[in-house]
């Protein structure tokens, strides 16, 4: 059964820092790009970061591209979410997500998601 | 504000149609660019229902069906069930903002 288990959230002022992890099993984990993709409320599902199987390629989404860091550690099987400088809209529960390409399919989906660890940026 | 707008709820008897639309741009779903449908249930977590653009996976029922034009999508349930209740995220890529992009989610709401 794959499972994927978020932590690291917490309550932070705004300008602080967070590290977020998510450890997994079930599945060949280095084989796999890996994701993570916050909700709130006000603003629904927004991917936020992915990582290719070996580390060597990353892409963020621009709101939060040079504050937010994407890595992991494949003896570990986690994958982890360095947050810095956060904002108040950074507010938000942060899953991460398998990421994979269905067969026939010119865009990848999420096909398992952690239950999410909540991060609540205020002052 | 999502990249890909859809209607925030809908509403239907047990048993009726409800189609959920989700528009997007050149960018995204006009380039060509597939979309996936996601339920989420309350208390749960999003799961796959619709996968490029018309299939689906194992395991969910034949009610569930999608489509895509230009640079629309939708997303149908036939035969409502009150099993059905929760919000239905479209998703695709956008190669202007180089980033996954999602719907703003649709309440499905039975009656």
């Amino acid at each position: 059964e794959v499972q994927l288990m978020e932590s690291g959230g917490d309550l932070i002022h705004p300008g602080g820092s967070l590290r977020l992890s998510c450890v997994v099993s079930g599945f060949p984990f280095n084989n796999h790009w890996m994701s993570w993709v916050r909700q709130s409320p006000g603003k629904g599902l927004e991917w936020v970061a992915k990582i290719n199987e070996d580390g060597s390629e990353i892409t963020y989404v621009e709101s939060v591209r040079d504050r937010f860091t994407i890595s992991r550690d494949n003896l570990q099987k986690s994958v982890f979410l360095q947050l810095t400088s956060l904002r108040v809209e950074d507010t938000a529960v942060y899953h991460c997500a398998r990421l994979v390409g269905p067969e026939g399919s010119t865009v990848a989906l999420f096909d398992s998601w952690g239950q999410g660890t909540l991060v609540t940026v205020s002052s | 504000q999502a990249v890909l707008t859809q209607p925030p709820s809908m509403s239907g008897a047990p048993g009726q149609r409800v189609t959920i639309s989700c528009t997007g741009g050149r960018s995204n779903i006009g380039e060509g660019f597939d979309v996936h449908w996601y339920q989420q249930l309350p208390g749960t977590v999003p799961k796959v229902v619709i996968y490029g653009n018309k299939n689906r996976p194992s395991g969910v029922p034949d009610r569930f069906s999608g489509s895509k034009s230009d640079s629309s999508a939708s997303l149908a349930i036939t035969g409502l069930q009150t099993e059905d209740e929760g919000y239905y995220y479209c998703q695709s890529y956008d190669s202007r903002l180089r980033a996954y992009v999602f719907g703003g989610g649709t309440e499905v709401t039975v009656l």
